[in-house]
């Protein structure tokens, strides 16, 4: 059981370059999440999803897409990257409501810098 | 969800108990109260959370005020291992309108924990 798992770990990028962000859980939870912490600040929730096919937007989701075409796969893409969005980016997963568990499980997260 | 206030670092000796306190003076009755702690470059670990009894797990133990104003995590015997910045939350539990609510964590600049030999 491998948990929450992000791909890739490091990344570095030049302003304009797209990428692809993968989180993978195998958990078999309904709900996922992305956030990205920024030196010294706690979590901001940029896109989350309440299941497979649906997604939503957090509290700082522009620059961002999303898509969640598998139950276990969350990806987070950025067309167009740009030095504000250096940061490192954590994936999320939980079960929903009345399935007993109701914490997020965190993956190790993914550091992206952008030049 | 109701803002909370936390102190931003505090020291603890190795095998004493580590209490963090944390007010969240504007919560409203059906919003728990989490515990998160992040050890440094890690993704944030899940430690506890409450309504309004305390809780104990074989992490830590909440305790939360009759009031609810505020509680205190408690690490009974603080190792090294320890040391992280752990983030106090406030949330509701359960899915909002349209089912698009639920689990959003604010995470506010949490207390930094050092904990030393």
């Amino acid at each position: 059981n491998a948990g929450v798992t992000q791909t890739p770990k490091f990344r570095v990028l030049k302003t304009g370059q797209s990428m692809t962000l993968l989180c993978a859980q195998d958990m078999n939870h309904e709900y996922m999440y992305w956030y990205r912490q920024d030196p010294g600040m706690g979590l901001r929730l940029i896109h989350y999803s309440v299941g497979e096919g649906t997604t939503a937007k957090g509290e700082v989701p522009d620059g961002y897409n999303v898509s969640r075409l598998k139950k276990q796969n969350f990806l987070l893409g950025l067309e167009s990257a740009a030095p504000s969005q250096t940061s490192v980016y954590f994936c999320a997963s939980s079960a929903p409501p009345g399935q007993g568990e109701r914490e997020q499980y965190f993956g190790p997260g993914t550091r992206l810098t952008v030049t | 969800d109701a803002k909370t206030t936390q102190p931003p670092s505090m020291d603890c000796a190795e095998g004493r108990a580590a209490n963090l306190p944390c007010n969240h003076s504007t919560i409203s009755g059906n919003e728990y109260v989490y515990w998160y702690r992040q050890i440094h470059s890690q993704g944030p670990q899940y430690i506890i959370h409450g309504l309004k009894n305390n809780e104990t797990n074989e992490m830590a133990s909440l305790i939360i005020t009759e009031d609810r104003k505020s509680s205190t995590l408690i690490l009974p015997h603080a190792t090294l291992r320890d040391t992280a910045v752990y983030y106090c939350i406030v949330r509701v539990q359960g899915v909002g309108a349209g089912g698009t609510s639920y689990g959003k964590l604010t995470f506010g600049q949490g207390t930094i924990l050092t904990v030393h030999p």
